[in-house]
């Protein structure tokens, strides 16, 4: 079963608008987290938001908010004020604690984004 | 500056041949992985290692194997490549966290591919 699903392969949005992109996850772990990489077409992975399962409130970071809705196991990304720098591919990502001490990290198939003029 | 190194950037492989995808990280992180990328499939993980000489599988483990010898190199093997193993693999590193935000550092990626 999918830890980790991206249900939009692809996603437009016009320069200047906000954009939802959207992760569900499944896991038994109490302790986990949640990443949102970009990876622009240079290949590089780049961290943009972090949520703790802990965490009472929504993670944001500049214009990068994380949508955490426990009970539904869902963080969608929210991007505002969308720029052209921010066409890339979105990867969603969970980190589980393993046996031993270490963690899993398992990552989405991914959300193709292209802003447009 | 933070550093994963993968040891190619580039490779081409004969089928059958056993290759070595290697990664060495410089952060003393305990966590380190391997995973391979393909178009509409994402990054899936092979394996991952949490500790020296610590293996675990990840979703994709066939016809790989791993190696971690010492805490800042983990090696990716292909016993024998086979031209399905041609893709895109990724390396990363991580500290172990808790429910403290520790990101994932990842490598240039190899692009191998078996003919």
């Amino acid at each position: 079963a999918q830890k980790i699903t991206q249900t939009q392969p692809g996603m437009f949005v016009q320069e200047k608008e906000a954009v939802t992109l959207d992760c569900t996850y499944d896991t038994s772990d109490p302790s986990y987290g949640l990443f949102w990489y970009k990876q622009p077409s240079s290949g590089e992975m780049i961290f943009l938001i972090y949520q703790g399962s802990y965490d009472q409130q929504n993670a944001t970071e500049g214009r990068y908010s994380l949508n955490f809705q426990k009970a539904r196991k869902s963080a969608n990304l929210v991007i505002s004020a969308s720029q052209l720098g921010d066409s890339a591919m979105y990867f969603c990502a969970m980190r589980e604690g393993v046996t031993g001490g270490g963690n899993k990290l398992t990552f989405g198939t991914g959300t193709q984004l292209k802003v447009e003029l | 500056d933070v550093k994963v190194t993968q040891s190619s950037r580039y490779l081409v492989k004969r089928t059958g041949e056993k290759v070595f995808l290697e990664c060495v990280q410089d952060m003393d992180h305990e966590n380190m992985f391997w995973y391979r990328q393909d178009p509409g499939l994402g990054l899936r993980l092979i394996y991952f290692s949490y500790d020296v000489k610590m293996k675990e599988k990840g979703d994709i483990p066939e016809g790989y194997s791993v190696s971690r010898e010492k805490k800042e190199r983990f090696s990716l093997i292909l016993e024998s490549a086979s031209t399905n193993q041609t893709s895109m693999y990724l390396c990363a590193s991580k500290a172990s966290s808790g429910q403290r935000n520790t990101e994932a550092f990842f490598g240039q990626g190899t692009r191998l591919t078996v003919v």
